[in-house]
């Protein structure tokens, strides 16, 4: 079946504008991670969605980062007022949401703010 | 908070060598994964240990994890090309769907 799906897979933008990503997880999962990746670094934690519940968003660095997920599918992370250190590649995963399982991931979006 | 630590941060190896990943966390872990990450690619889930002492074995890939469920290796046998990429430990941390991941090993190798 179809994995998880994200789009834009590259976006070039210019300080301060908004940016939109997109994230299809896997039909059928209802935990939805975002991770962010900056060069040569880990995986940094961003939000948690799981079904209906409150999302976790202790991993957003700022204000400037909000996500959505309607519907208990789509997920769209939005970063307003792009600076040039969110530059980096965002990262979706979705699990059936059991627990701690497997993360299966998208492909990302390269962000690169100039 | 938690952390989890992975050494080294860099590894070449010679085609036909053996490499090692270590991964050390400052908490007991209720299990580790690891996922490997190409070159320009994503994260893919390698394997996850859930016992402790556990020694778990995917063809060329050794993986364990510690007896005090702190630490975990990753051990490959006869480094091949297909080998190369970032290799990540990751550990829940404080809730049951978070996950902390390690910065990861990269791994080249020369043919």
């Amino acid at each position: 079946g179809a994995g998880v799906s994200q789009s834009p897979s590259n976006k070039v933008t210019e300080k301060g504008k908004d940016v939109e990503l997109r994230c299809d997880p896997i039909s059928g999962h209802t935990a939805l991670y975002w991770y962010r990746q900056s060069l040569g670094q880990g995986l940094e934690f961003l939000i948690y969605f799981q079904g209906n519940s409150a999302p976790d968003k202790s991993g957003l660095p700022s204000d400037r980062f909000s996500a959505e997920r309607t519907g208990g599918s789509v997920s769209t992370l939005t970063i307003q007022r792009t600076q040039q250190e969110d530059s980096a590649v965002y990262l979706c995963a979705s699990n059936p949401g059991q627990g701690v399982e497997t993360q299966y991931f998208g492909p990302g979006t390269r962000l690169l703010v100039l | 908070g938690q952390q989890v630590m992975q050494i080294p941060q860099y590894q070449h190896v010679q085609e036909g060598e053996d490499f090692t990943t270590y991964c050390n966390s400052s908490t007991t872990l209720s299990n580790i994964q690891w996922y490997k990450q190409r070159p320009g690619g994503h994260p893919v889930f390698l394997i996850q240990l859930v016992k402790s002492g556990e020694v778990k074995k995917q063809k060329r890939l050794t993986f364990q994890f510690g007896e005090a469920k702190k630490n975990s290796s990753l051990h490959i046998t006869a480094t091949q090309t297909t080998d190369v990429g970032t290799y990540f430990c990751a550990g829940p941390r404080g809730s049951n769907y978070k996950l902390t991941f390690g910065k990861g090993t990269l791994l080249t190798v020369n043919p």
